[in-house]
């Protein structure tokens, strides 16, 4: 069974800082995806970005990008300029990219971070 | 809908009752996911539904949990003689279809307080 390690149970940054969340997972597969999720106070989980473990070139969506280390099975999340509006609790998540014989196909998620942005 | 609703909102029930959670995902998504989210946990999954059939369900806590889809919409988590440590967030999510590389839809959840 895969599992998803969050060793930082909160952060806190000033605003316009950068800030880097942490993740590891331990797997034995080869091929799977990985997520960053935002869950504000209005508890709806939002995705923030995605990694495919065999692309080596690291995800970016705007302010939000990963440093995605296959080898080490780590998967961390940096927030540049960091806003006010980035205030919540951030998951990490894995999931196998294959299913055979219709095993489980929901994501498995880390205990995940508070984030406190400071104004 | 637009996105995924859940309903109710917040339940809060007596002991040994039984409730009902319900979910209605984004129309046209296939795939439909079941979560609990116990206070200062992350999401534990549950349950998948691919159209109306759970091809496994090994991931419900106990035989006091069911779920169910029909219609390929709407579906109901049951649980039954309700205990304490049920309370928990219970989140509802969609996607398109199964085995999907993208992320899920969410709502917003029901949270259930077990009195």
């Amino acid at each position: 069974a895969q599992t998803v390690t969050q060793s930082q149970p909160e952060m806190s940054v000033q605003e316009a800082e950068t800030v880097t969340l942490s993740c590891t997972y331990d797997t034995s597969e080869s091929d799977y995806y990985l997520f960053w999720y935002k869950q504000p106070p209005s508890r709806q989980m939002i995705l923030v970005i995605r990694q495919e473990a065999y692309k080596q070139q690291n995800a970016t969506e705007n302010r939000f990008s990963v440093n995605f280390q296959k080898a080490a099975k780590s998967f961390s999340l940096k927030i540049s300029d960091s806003q006010l509006g980035d205030a919540a609790m951030y998951f990490c998540a894995y999931r196998s990219a294959g299913v055979a014989g219709g095993g489980a196909d929901g994501l498995t998620f880390g205990k995940g971070t508070h984030l406190i942005i400071q104004p | 809908g637009a996105g995924v609703s859940q309903s109710p909102s917040n339940k809060v029930t007596e002991k040994g009752k039984d409730v009902e959670l319900r979910c209605d995902p984004i129309s046209g998504h296939t795939a439909l996911y079941w979560y609990r989210q116990s206070l200062g946990q992350g999401l534990e999954f549950l349950i998948y539904f691919q159209g109306n059939s759970a091809p496994d369900k090994s991931g419900l806590p106990s035989d006091r949990f069911s779920a169910e889809r029909t219609g390929g919409s709407v579906s109901t988590l049951t649980i039954q003689r309700t205990q304490q440590e049920d309370s928990a967030v219970y989140l509802c999510a969609s996607s398109l279809v199964i085995q999907t590389d993208y992320g899920y839809t969410f709502g917003s959840g029901t949270r259930l307080t077990v009195v």
